[in-house]
């Protein structure tokens, strides 16, 4: 099956510094990623949408001055949280779209702010 | 985005199969039904998908209700690794992926 790559799986920041997620797809060209958020013990919240080429879709309540989002090629999103403070602290997920109607999921980055 | 709704949990035999259901009677005609499942700490993984006609693949098989107002993933012999959080998920074409609470699967030995 195709493969997307999340890194890193985990990361330990200080409160006021930035933390760069790197999301790639593999073995296929996606023109779409989108970005999730997972609290412990509840369900995926969709972020945002993030197209290649073009400025990415933010959801209702999610601040795209602090978690920017940039899709410069077909197999690379990043979402950097910007100014990381202890309420940022959770499990970041990526997934892209492949040309049929599957998502493929990275394996996630929990991001600890001290 | 129309919603499904599904049990919060549910249990099962290893070697038995599994019948998870999923209402999701405001789907409108051009939602695709999806299933994805999620092991803890990790991303989750695509199961199957489908618009209107059942749908098999290795992992699982899709039932789709005439009505496309409800539909069951069906694991044909569960086993110890099939324990995780299913998601039902109706999906317009190339759109947003809208995740609810998920079934969680137990499966005992």
């Amino acid at each position: 099956g195709a493969v997307v790559s999340q890194h890193p799986s985990r990361v330990i920041c200080k409160s006021g510094t930035s933390v760069k997620i790197e999301c790639r797809s593999l073995d296929f060209q996606a023109t779409t990623m989108f970005w999730y958020r997972q609290f412990p013990k509840q369900s995926l919240m969709l972020m945002a949408t993030s197209n290649e080429g073009s400025k990415a879709t933010y959801e209702q309540g999610v601040e795209k001055d602090k978690f920017l989002i940039n899709h410069a090629s077909l197999t690379l999103s990043t979402l950097t949280v910007t100014s990381a403070h202890p309420e940022d602290s959770s499990f970041y997920i990526c997934s892209a779209q492949r040309g049929d109607e599957k998502l493929f999921f990275g394996s996630g980055t929990q991001l600890s702010v001290l | 985005d129309a919603k499904t709704t599904q049990p919060n949990s549910m249990e099962s035999n290893e070697e038995e199969p599994v019948h998870l259901p999923c209402n999701h009677s405001t789907i409108s005609g051009t939602d695709y039904i999806h299933w994805y499942r999620q092991l803890p700490s990790q991303g989750p993984e695509y199961v199957i998908h489908g618009l209107t006609s059942n749908v098999n693949n290795r992992m699982a098989s899709l039932a789709i209700a005439e009505d496309r107002k409800s539909s069951t993933l069906i694991l044909h012999r569960a086993t110890l690794r099939d324990a995780a959080v299913y998601y039902c998920i109706l999906r317009r074409s190339q759109g947003n992926l809208i995740f609810g609470k998920g079934t969680k699967l137990s499966v005992k030995p």
